[in-house]
């Protein structure tokens, strides 16, 4: 089975600081993406990338940027950590036009 | 016209009904359309998908309708257990470029009553 795995189920920040979220995926998925999932606003596409150093802006990139070094690794960056940044982030992965594995995300909050 | 419009946003069924969600898009280039399961805790696992070359689909108690012509697609649960309590997301996307991303609709809270 394909694993996609998230670094953190919890995090809690400090207004200001820089988070990092780290997704790994296990079966050599050539896509990667991130979303937010907030109450009554399902999930929303931050970035997503189709190759090593490809990024590309979804929905909402504003206030976050990606790295993706590896095929295999893909992180999140929050330069400076706002309390409208606290929701659940999820990573997910595949391959070609196959549907989405998802990882069981990372609830961040920012006091 | 990207757009994935998905309805009730919560529903409540007794055990042994048969909860429907239904979605409704605009984009005639749609060709996979996709559901997602997600339990509280879990990230959405894909649950059934159909292409619209076909009006339905089954598996096990889970079927997809399809309509092509109004551009609609539901997901009915038939004999529905409190197990079957979780958020859905329905889905479309395009083409088969890389680029094409999977759209989703922004879900319904589906609660089985014991």
């Amino acid at each position: 089975d394909v694993k996609v795995t998230q670094s953190s189920r919890y995090l809690v920040k400090r207004t200001g600081e820089k988070v990092f979220l780290e997704c790994v995926q296990d079966m050599d998925h050539e896509n990667m993406f991130w979303y937010r999932q907030d109450p009554g606003l399902g999930l929303r596409l931050i970035y997503f990338s189709y190759d090593v150093k490809m990024k590309e802006k979804g929905d909402i990139p504003e206030g976050y940027s990606v790295s993706r070094e590896k095929k295999e690794r893909f992180s999140l960056i929050l330069e400076s950590a706002s309390t409208n940044q606290t929701s659940m982030y999820l990573c997910a992965s595949s391959r070609g036009r196959g549907g989405y594995t998802f990882g069981s995300g990372t609830r961040l909050t920012v006091v | 016209q990207q757009q994935v419009k998905q309805s009730p946003q919560s529903l409540i069924v007794q055990k042994g009904g048969i909860p429907i969600i239904n979605c409704a898009y605009e984009n005639t280039a749609f060709d996979y359309f996709p559901w997602y399961q997600q339990f509280p805790g879990k990230g959405p696992a894909l649950l059934i998908a159909i292409r619209p070359d076909v009006s339905e689909k089954k598996e096990g108690r889970f079927t997809i309708s399809f309509n092509k012509s109004a551009k609609q697609f539901s997901l009915h649960i038939m004999d529905s257990q409190p197990g079957d309590s979780a958020t859905y997301f329905c889905a479309a996307s395009k083409g088969r470029n890389r680029d094409d991303k999977i759209i989703f609709g922004k879900g319904t809270r589906l609660h089985i009553l014991p």
